[in-house]
C-alpha cells in the first residue's frame, strides 16, 4: 500500500524557517517524482515546488529563493526547506507522488504550517 | 504555462447525474489533465486521468460512477447516481516540463 507521511508543520513567527519531511513507502522510492503542494485555509490547492528522479527540481514563482525541494532515495524521504516565512505561507502541505503523463497520483494527509507572531 | 478554469459552485439531487467542467487556458486544449476530489475535511484524492481524447484511466477503487470526457478544450467529469459521499470540493490538474496548476475547484454539493 502506497503510503506518504508529512511531518515538520507547526507555529513559525515570520521570518523563520521550517523543514517538512514525507516519509514514503510501498513503492520505490527513487522511481518516482513528487511535488509539495499547500492549501490555505477555506482556499483551494497551490502548487509549491516539484523534484524529479534526476533531482531537477521545480519552484512555483513565489516560493523561488525561499523554499528547497529535496529528496533521500536512501531514506525514502522527501523534503521542504522553507525560509523567511511570511503570514501568507500559513496553509495545510500535503506531498504528494506524481504519476508520469497520469497527474499527481497519491497524496499525503498533510502538515499545518502556521506563521504568526 | 496552462491555465485552468472551473465553476466554484455546483449543485444536483441525490441519485441523479452532475457534470463538472474544467477549461485548458489557449494553447493547450490537447493537454492531459487529472481530477482530484477532496471531501471536507480530507486530503485529496486522485480520481483519473482524462485525455484531450475523452479516454480516461481510473484509479482503482474509484466508483463506476464516476467518468470523464472531453470536448475541445473542456475536460468533464460526471458523476452519475450521485450519493451524499460524493459532495466534496473537485480539483483538476494539469502540468507542463516546468509547473504543476490546479484548477480553482468546484464545490460540489449533494441536495
Amino acid at each position: 500500500e502506497v503510503q506518504l507521511v508529512e511531518s515538520g508543520g507547526g507555529l513559525v513567527q515570520p521570518g523563520g524557517s521550517l523543514r517538512l519531511s514525507c516519509a514514503a513507502s510501498g513503492f520505490t522510492f527513487s522511481s518516482y517524482a513528487f511535488t509539495w503542494v499547500r492549501q490555505a485555509p477555506g482556499k483551494g490547492l497551490e502548487w509549491v515546488s516539484s523534484i524529479s528522479t534526476s533531482y531537477s527540481t521545480y519552484y512555483a514563482d513565489s516560493m523561488k529563493g525561499r523554499f528547497t525541494i529535496s529528496r533521500d532515495n536512501s531514506k525514502s524521504t522527501l523534503y521542504l526547506q522553507m525560509n523567511s516565512l511570511r503570514a501568507e505561507d500559513t496553509a495545510v502541505y500535503y506531498c504528494a507522488k506524481i504519476h508520469v503523463a497520469a497527474g499527481t497520483d497519491y497524496w499525503g494527509q498533510g502538515t499545518l504550517v502556521t506563521v504568526s507572531s | 504555462q496552462p491555465v485552468l478554469t472551473q465553476s466554484s459552485s455546483a449543485s444536483a439531487s441525490l441519485g441523479s447525474s452532475v457534470r463538472l467542467t474544467c477549461t485548458l487556458s489557449s494553447g493547450h486544449s490537447s493537454s492531459i489533465i487529472a481530477w482530484h476530489q477532496q471531501q471536507p475535511g480530507k486530503a485529496p484524492r486522485y480520481l483519473m486521468k482524462l485525455e484531450g481524447s475523452g479516454s480516461y484511466n481510473k484509479e482503482s477503487g474509484v466508483p463506476d460512477r464516476f467518468s470523464g470526457s472531453s470536448s475541445g478544450a473542456d475536460r468533464y467529469l460526471t458523476i452519475s447516481n450521485l450519493q451524499s459521499e460524493d459532495e466534496a470540493d473537485y480539483y483538476c490538474e494539469t502540468w507542463d516540463s516546468n509547473t504543476r496548476v490546479f484548477g480553482g475547484g468546484t464545490k460540489l454539493t449533494v441536495l
